[in-house]
């Protein structure tokens, strides 16, 4: 089984600075995980994921994410946030080997203020 | 490329009818579609899950009667809310799985349903 925590239900950030949003995750088996965003009313689009290899993984927007298998963390960052970057982002894992249930995270709200 | 597709968008109905959601994939062959409700400021709950062929494998809580499923194809699944009310009222997404790839899924627009 797995879960995933994220850690903050609501980020505010002014526009133009940096932002991490937090991602934590457990489980027993070798892992897949991505990040997802969702704007009002609308489906998820996928925004990176990591499957292997490097664990800095560049995703869409210019977003990134760092797999860090000791800490059990795949946290999004940011450089510089824009006003179109308001939405909602999960987290979610599922094990690398044959089929198995994707786990989402409760989502974390980004607010850019002007 | 994996383009994933639901329709309608957007759906009113009176309670007591039935609706019914499709989702397809466009471009790739899914063997397995998933299919989520999501409530407002909620993750996504996984519903159930669609191989093409065979019978939907239901989470625990979800009625199988209720929620009705069928993947007559590699490319279409549906769902059917029979017999709808107010508490169905939700924002339904579905998501496919390529045939041959890895655990990954690409997810539909959604679908708000509204029952009165």
């Amino acid at each position: 089984a797995q879960s995933v925590t994220q850690l903050d239900s609501q980020v505010p950030v002014f526009e133009e600075a940096p932002v991490e949003l937090r991602c934590n995750y457990s489980s027993s088996v070798s892992v897949y995980l991505f990040w997802y965003v969702q704007y009002p009313n609308q489906g998820l689009q996928l925004l990176l994921k990591y499957l292997s290899g490097s664990t800095l993984v560049k995703g869409i927007n210019g977003f990134e994410a760092e797999f860090n298998k000791s800490q059990t963390s795949f946290h999004l960052r940011k450089p510089s946030v824009h006003i179109s970057d308001t939405a909602e982002y999960f987290c979610a894992v599922t094990g690398s080997g044959g089929y198995q249930k994707v786990t989402f995270g409760i989502g974390t709200k980004l607010q850019v203020i002007p | 490329g994996a383009v994933v597709s639901q329709h309608p968008s957007w759906v009113i109905c009176k309670s007591g009818t039935s609706v019914k959601i499709e989702c397809r994939s466009l471009d790739f062959q899914a063997t397995t579609m998933f299919w989520y409700r999501q409530f407002p400021k909620q993750s996504l709950m996984l519903m159930a899950t669609s191989n093409e062929g065979s019978k939907a494998t239901y989470e625990q809580g979800v009625e199988k009667d209720k929620f009705l499923i069928n993947h007559a194809s590699l490319t279409l699944s549906t769902l059917t809310v029979t017999s709808a009310h107010p508490e169905d009222s939700s924002f339904y997404i579905c998501s496919a799985s390529p045939a041959g790839g890895p655990n990954e899924q690409f997810f539909g627009p959604g679908t708000r349903l509204t029952v009165l």
